[in-house]
This record gives structure tokens, sequence and C-alpha cells, in this order.
């Protein structure tokens, strides 16, 4: 599983798209890139998964580099629920290595 | 339907008592994992259970801490002879494999553990 790189913390006005970044540049050929969620005093919710190509869903959209060494998770209009830490996992089994992810803060 | 429960949401227990955390998984996900989350920390894995079986206790920190998993369902975390720093939230999580190697899981509200 690779290592993941992420900012500590990031700002959106409400009803404005977000780009939460994630750099995994040891990734290998066969580890997905998951997003995931936490809301305050919760536990981690699923956000979104991809291999190589882009990928949509009702929550977000994720866009993976060429050389998969990074990846863009999109929100694309924030709501004061989405205020949250993202965690960036890449991996190719069931062991996910959780970093410190990103806190996100929407401003009303 | 049902998510992944856990009980108690909260714990205080005195430093050298055993705790009992348990665990319900969503019903039928036969993959079953442990993490515990400190305080502004992001999550530390501990166990994995694939049906009544571990394959992977690696992350589990002393022989202090141990899980068993019954019936493919339930599942127990064990800490023997607390400590200050086992305080943390200890969040399980289930899923369903599929056919590729993506498990998405499913986590549980956690149990704050506080050992005073």
């Amino acid at each position: 599983d690779a290592k993941t790189t992420q900012p500590n913390s990031m700002e959106s006005n409400e009803e404005e798209p977000v780009h939460l970044p994630c750099n995994h540049s040891t990734i290998s050929g066969t580890d997905y890139i998951h997003w995931y969620r936490q809301l305050p005093s919760q536990g981690p919710e699923y956000v979104i998964h991809g291999l190589t190509s882009n990928v949509n869903n009702r929550m977000a959209s994720l866009a993976i580099a060429e050389d998969r060494k990074s990846s863009t998770l999109i929100l694309h209009r924030a709501t004061l629920r989405d205020a949250a830490v993202y965690y960036c996992i890449a991996s190719g089994t069931y062991k996910y290595i959780f970093g410190t992810g990103t806190r996100l803060k929407v401003l009303a | 339907g049902a998510g992944v429960s856990q009980s108690p949401s909260n714990k205080v227990t005195e430093k050298g008592k055993d705790v009992e955390l348990r665990c319900d998984p969503i019903s039928g996900h036969t993959a079953l994992y442990w993490y515990r989350q400190s305080l502004g920390q992001g999550l530390e894995f501990l166990i994995y259970f694939q049906g009544n079986s571990a394959p992977d206790k690696s992350g589990l920190p002393s022989d202090r801490f141990s899980a068993e998993r019954t019936g493919g369902s339930v599942s127990t975390l064990t800490i023997q002879r607390t400590q200050q720093e086992d305080s943390a939230v200890y969040l399980c999580a289930s899923s369903s494999p599929t056919g590729q190697v993506n498990y998405e899981q499913y986590f549980g509200p956690g149990t704050r553990l506080t050992v005073t």
C-alpha cells in the first residue's frame, strides 16, 4: 500500500466547488484509490474509489492523474454538511492506511 | 437497513481493569475490521477478520489486546490491564468482498474509551 500526502486543511465557500488533492507517488499498478470522509463524532464513510479512469457518483467525482501518482476529489457544490475530514487511501488489499486527512471547512 | 453498531458508545475505566468492546457488523458481511483513532489522529488498523478467522492481527499494539469473532458475525475486542495510552475511539467496520480487491468498508460510530 502506498503512502498518501494531503494538505492538513482547506476552506471553501458554500455552494462552490472544492478540489481536494492527494499525492500517492509510490502507488502500485493494482492499488485502488479510495476516498472516505469522517464527519464530527462519526465513523468514516465511503465517498468514492477508482483505479485508472475518472469516476463520478452522487456524492463526488474522482479525477486520477494519467501517471496515477496523484488524484483529486471534487465536490461540485459544497454544503455545510460536507464539512469533515477527508481521507485518501491507496490500497490493493483490505488493509487501509489512513493518514491524518484534510479537514475541510465550509463557510456559509 | 441496519448499519454497523458498536457498544458501549462510551466507556470509562480505571487503569489496570479489563474492557470488552462489541461490534455488530452488517448482516451478511464476511469481513470485519477493528481500528483505533487517538485524538486528532488518523485511524490505526488493528485486526482483520474473514469469517471467524483473523488472518491479520498485525496491528494489535501489544499482547494485552485480543479479539474474537463468533458465528461469522459479532466481534469482541478485549483490552486487558488497560493503560492510559489505550484511551481512544475504537472503530469497527465490515465489508462484503466482491470479485475485485476493493472492499468498501462500512464503519460503526465507535466506542470512546477513557482510561483514568
